[in-house]
Parts: C-alpha cells; structure tokens; sequence
C-alpha cells in the first residue's frame, strides 16, 4: 500500500462548478499537507499548506485534514479553465522532512 | 526574486553514459531536495542536502547520486543510465530545516535515455 493514495480521475466539470480532490495516506507520523497544482511542461507549485488537522481557505481554495481518519481534501470553488492542471496531495512528517506525494489528479475545467 | 533554477530543461543521453543536472535554489535557501516524476511512479523522493550535508535518502540504487556546495547550489549524478531512468527530474528549496517553511520547485529537467 503506498503512503498516500489519490483518485488520479481525469476529472472533468464544466466551468463555475465546485471540485472536491481527495487523498487517503497510510502514515501516522504525517503531520503536515500540502496540496501543489502542476502545469503541463511546469513544476509543482504550491497551492496550500496545512498543519495536523483542520482546516484552511485561501480565496476560491479550501483544504481540509482529517487526521483520525487520515482523510485530506481540497475544494476548489468557482472553478475556472485556468484552474485545469494535475493537483497533488503531498505529506511530510516523521524523522525525515521528504515529501510524500499522491500521484496527482488530472482537472480539466471546460469553459 | 529568481525561483529554483534547474539546468538543462531538456536532456537525451544514451543507455550506459552518464548524467549530471543542475539545481540554483531560491537565494537564501540552505535546503534542496531532488525528485523523480514518472507517468508510472508519479512523484519519488530522490535525496535530500541541507548545508552541503545528505539528510534523507529515497530507495534508489546507487547509481544516483548528489551534492550540494557551499552556495547551496546542487547537482546530481546518475551513471550507467538505463531507459527506465528516462523521467522528470525536479529539485526542490526549502528556507530552511524543516517541512513547516514549504518547498519551491524548479521547472525541472526532462531526461530522454534512448
């Protein structure tokens, strides 16, 4: 089982509707989440950061811990075209400060 | 203010040479991680260096290796490459020691083996 699991879709919604992303991770020692947005051709860029449980909105970005059961999530409200990119969920904690990542999830937002 | 800059972006190299790619991390950032993307694996941690030191090591063979100078500037090496090495290379800065200040990416480097 890896450490973290994502639903790699593709994901496909029609512009202005509301995304749900999610991922499952295996480790207990995750204490931090991240959620990083790729573009073709680009590196990841990070779109939130969250520690242990709770949650944190940033603009038309929502991410979301649930730590008991190990459930992180990112909404993305108002979707728009520019939006449509890969999304990975990343976890770091432990000894190691290495980056734990899902293998990402394909949106396509259509205009 | 300059992001992380890898070098090249684009790479062919055929099976048996070896490689060396370049990482400039944002100015005033002592760590820098490397990254393997592939379709298959998707994102694989390679190695870690804060301080010119290796911190962390992901499960790679032996084959691939770094280093980080006194300018926090990287490389890494891989030698006798085979085809399953051809992926996205991204290297990643940090501030400093610790997941709680975010890492940066790079735009990466796409190394073809053939």
């Amino acid at each position: 089982q890896k450490e973290v699991e994502q639903d790699p879709g593709p994901l496909s919604v029609p512009e202005g509707a509301i995304v749900s992303l999610n991922c499952t991770y295996s480790n207990s020692a995750f204490q931090y989440f991240m959620w990083y947005r790729q573009y073709s051709r680009k590196g990841p860029e990070l779109l939130m950061y969250t520690y242990s449980s709770g949650n944190k909105e940033d603009g038309r970005f929502t991410a979301q811990v649930d730590k008991s059961s190990k459930y992180i999530s990112l909404f993305i409200r108002d979707s728009q075209p520019s939006d449509s990119a890969t999304y990975l969920c990343a976890s770091v904690g432990g000894s190691n400060y290495k980056l734990t990542f899902g293998k990402g999830t394909l949106l396509t937002v259509n205009p | 203010k300059a992001g992380v800059t890898q070098t090249p972006r684009y790479l062919i190299k055929t099976r048996g040479q070896q490689v060396t790619l370049s990482c400039s991390p944002i100015s005033g950032h002592r760590s820098v991680s490397w990254y393997q993307q592939t379709p298959g694996q998707g994102l694989q941690f390679l190695f870690e260096y804060f301080s010119e030191t290796q911190r962390n090591k992901g499960n790679f063979p032996g084959r691939f290796s770094g280093r980080q100078f006194s300018n926090s500037r990287s490389e890494m090496n891989v030698s006798t490459l085979e085809l399953g090495d051809s992926a996205l290379y991204l290297c990643a800065s940090s501030l400093a020691n610790g997941p709680n200040y975010g890492y940066t990416f790079g735009s990466g480097t796409r190394l073809t083996v053939v």
